[in-house]
């Protein structure tokens, strides 16, 4: 069984103020790292495919970083907006194998 | 912009019926999905499907479920006999080869 953590489960933000989570992954036979978006009454959608270790993606205000040999990634939100509310999805997917394995979500709630 | 499109929406069914969870992948796609998740829960793997066949299944997809993709264009997924526990959203998903996956809007199940 893949375990896939992201931490924390939930955090709020002030609007304006930056905010990162963690999703940590299987650092063997990795293949890729997906991060998905997925507001509420929508469905997820795909903000970074991520393949390299020290890969570092931008869209926006959002960016995100890998690192496949401790097995982890980082998201990060600058200045959040409330529009930034969604929950956030990494999945993981192993080599020779097409399946997503996603991890538990971090809920971000940005405050007005 | 094309899409995955699901039918129905919502599905309320009594314990011990079958129910047929229709979606429309992206057209051009390869690789079809189906995830799940319960309330409160993670969003768990059910089956891939590739070159008309199962390419990978989760312990979850037991005898009790089944795919098809008849027409070239539909790709279904069958719950034989459901169960109150069979109850959640499900996720149809497409992809291209090791590109990110794209959602339909999700058909949420209610067993009674």
């Amino acid at each position: 069984i893949l375990n896939v953590e992201q931490s924390p489960q939930s955090l709020h933000v002030q609007e304006g103020d930056s905010t990162n989570f963690t999703c940590s992954f299987p650092s063997s036979n990795f293949y890729a790292l997906h991060w998905y978006r997925w507001e509420t009454a929508k469905s997820p959608e795909a903000l970074f495919v991520m393949t390299l270790n020290g890969d570092e993606k931008k869209k926006g205000r959002i960016s995100a970083t890998l690192n496949t040999k401790e097995g982890y990634s980082y998201l990060y939100i600058k200045g959040s907006q409330p529009e930034d509310s969604a929950t956030y999805l990494c999945a993981f997917i192993k080599a020779a194998g097409n399946k997503l394995t996603f991890g538990g979500g971090t809920r971000v709630l940005v405050k007005p | 912009e094309p899409e995955v499109t699901q039918t129905p929406s919502h599905q309320v069914t009594q314990m011990g019926q079958e129910v047929i969870l229709r979606c429309v992948p992206i057209s051009n796609h390869l690789y079809f999905y189906w995830y799940r998740q319960i309330l409160g829960q993670k969003v768990e793997f059910l089956v891939s499907f590739y070159n008309n066949e199962i390419s990978e299944k989760s312990e979850i997809f037991d005898d009790q479920f089944s795919v098809e993709r008849p027409d070239g264009s539909n790709f279904t997924l069958k719950i034989r006999s459901t169960k109150l526990e069979d109850s959640a959203m499900y996720f149809c998903a497409s992809s291209g080869y090791n590109t990110e996956a794209f959602f339909g809007q999700g058909t949420r199940l209610t067993v009674v």
